[in-house]
């Protein structure tokens, strides 16, 4: 069965670091690329970041970039997301996803994980 | 970056109607857009792909269309389980944006 499972969320400070996790299984992980997407409270959907599945490439939504890595670890079958200088507004649930199709960025995202909580408050 | 609108915001209907959402990108982007459901609590599902393609498992009341800046998901028949939100999200350029959303709604 191919499955996303998120971990590493939590309550943070503002400016504070974290850092989220993704485990993959059931499909060959580095020929997929992956991305984080986010949803705060009661809001809609926001794309934040993508990896190719190489790791050559690497897109941030503005709204992250500088503050934000993502990584991957073929290996290990496992995407990372490294998030420093937390902000309030960073504050949702953060999902990872496979992009649909083998080394396509283009056919939307068709495994997504069950979503790891991001709290950053004082 | 280029924005995403969808209308309208939220929808009334009931079991067995046809449903339209649109969805506008404010510049081109050929047929690279999808389509998500997500239901409270849940993760977002991949219904549609390349604007017109349905991913597989999703049922065929389920269509797509458009080119361009202009799109549409289209319900042909609505079922219980479609009341959820749906989300369109261009995958041209980076970043991937989504639409705000579209709330279906029981009448």
């Amino acid at each position: 069965e191919v499955q996303l499972l998120e971990s590493g969320g939590g309550l943070v400070q503002p400016g504070g670091s974290l850092r989220l996790s993704c485990a993959a299984s059931g499909f060959t992980f580095s020929s997929y690329a992956m991305s984080w997407v986010r949803q705060a409270p009661g809001k809609g959907l926001e794309w934040v970041s993508v990896i190719s599945g190489s790791a050559g490439g690497t897109y941030y939504a503005d709204s992250v970039k500088g503050r934000f890595t993502i990584s991957r670890d073929n290996s290990k079958k496992t995407l990372y997301l490294q998030m420093n200088s937390l902000r309030v507004e960073d504050t949702a649930v953060y999902y990872c996803a496979k992009h649909y199709g083998s080394g396509k960025y283009n056919h939307g995202m068709d495994v997504w994980g069950q979503g790891t909580t991001v709290t950053v408050s004082s | 970056d280029i924005q995403m609108t969808q209308s309208p915001s939220s929808v009334s209907a009931s079991v067995g109607d046809r449903v339209t959402i649109t969805c506008r990108a404010s510049q081109g982007i050929s047929s690279w857009l999808a389509w998500y459901q997500q239901k409270p609590g849940k993760a977002p599902k991949l219904l549609m792909y390349a604007a017109s393609s349905l991913q597989s498992g999703v049922p065929s009341r389920f269509s797509g269309s458009g080119s361009g800046t202009d799109f549409t998901l289209t319900i042909s028949s609505l079922q219980p389980e479609d009341f959820a939100t749906y989300y369109c999200q261009h995958t041209n350029t980076f970043p991937h944006t989504f639409g705000q959303g579209t709330k279906l709604e029981i009448k």
